[in-house]
């Protein structure tokens, strides 16, 4: 099936550390999301993207739509605790449909205070 | 409540036996969807209902699982003959249509024993 892949895996950060993470995939996506699950939680949707090489920002978190339409990125500025968890990016399978949304396999954030 | 809910949260079960894992949607939500997120990887589509039709099941792994919605509101997923690869966190989501913001549930966990 499609693949986003995502990048990195995991990343480790001080308290106040910028971050950024990266999706890519074979396929043009018209819409890329970015979510965010926090542990026995279900994904929370951060920022939503429609347009290619659209930046869009949501308070601290900013993210783009890659002018290939093959890729996206988020930055998160000045990292604080709460940032903790899986940052998901993911967009309506292409060809399935906008209902049929595939999903990246997460970057796992941890923050230390 | 306000968001998408779901029971059980967490569901045992011995391989073979059958289950019922229950979603509660926003209410006025026409659109609800579910996904399965096994560990370590993002959630992945089985099946989405438009009002109380099941509009795309092609996610679905195999005739044992199935879905209904029988008044456009609750649904049931239901997985007969339980396997240990059906261990996984069942994701419930819905939306005001096809094109919105998908709102999650925080999962049911099953666990196959």
């Amino acid at each position: 099936g499609q693949q986003l892949n995502q990048s990195p895996q995991s990343m480790f950060i001080q308290e106040g550390e910028d971050v950024s993470m990266n999706c890519t995939s074979s396929s043009i996506f018209n819409t890329w999301l970015w979510y965010k699950q926090d542990p026995g939680e279900g994904p929370v949707l951060l920022i939503a993207l429609y347009k290619a090489g659209e930046l869009t920002s949501n308070g601290r978190l900013t993210a783009q739509f890659g002018i290939t339409r093959k890729d996206s990125f988020l930055n998160i500025s000045a990292s604080i605790p709460s940032d903790v968890g899986i940052y998901f990016c993911a967009g309506p399978s292409p060809g399935g449909g906008s209902e049929k949304l595939v999903f990246g396999k997460g970057t796992k954030l941890t923050v230390n205070p | 409540g306000a968001g998408v809910s779901q029971t059980p949260s967490n569901k045992v079960t011995e391989k073979g036996k059958y289950v019922e894992l229950r979603c509660d949607p926003i209410s006025g939500h026409t659109a609800l969807y579910w996904y399965r997120q096994s560990l370590g990887q993002g959630p992945e589509f089985l099946i989405y209902f438009q009002g109380t039709g099941a509009a795309d099941d092609s996610g679905l792994p195999n005739d044992r699982f199935f879905a209904v919605r029988p008044e456009g509101s609750v649904s049931t997923l239901k997985i007969q003959r339980t396997e240990r690869g059906d261990s996984a966190v069942y994701l419930c989501a819905s939306s005001w249509g096809i094109y919105n913001e998908q709102f999650f549930g925080p999962g049911t966990r099953l666990t196959v024993l």
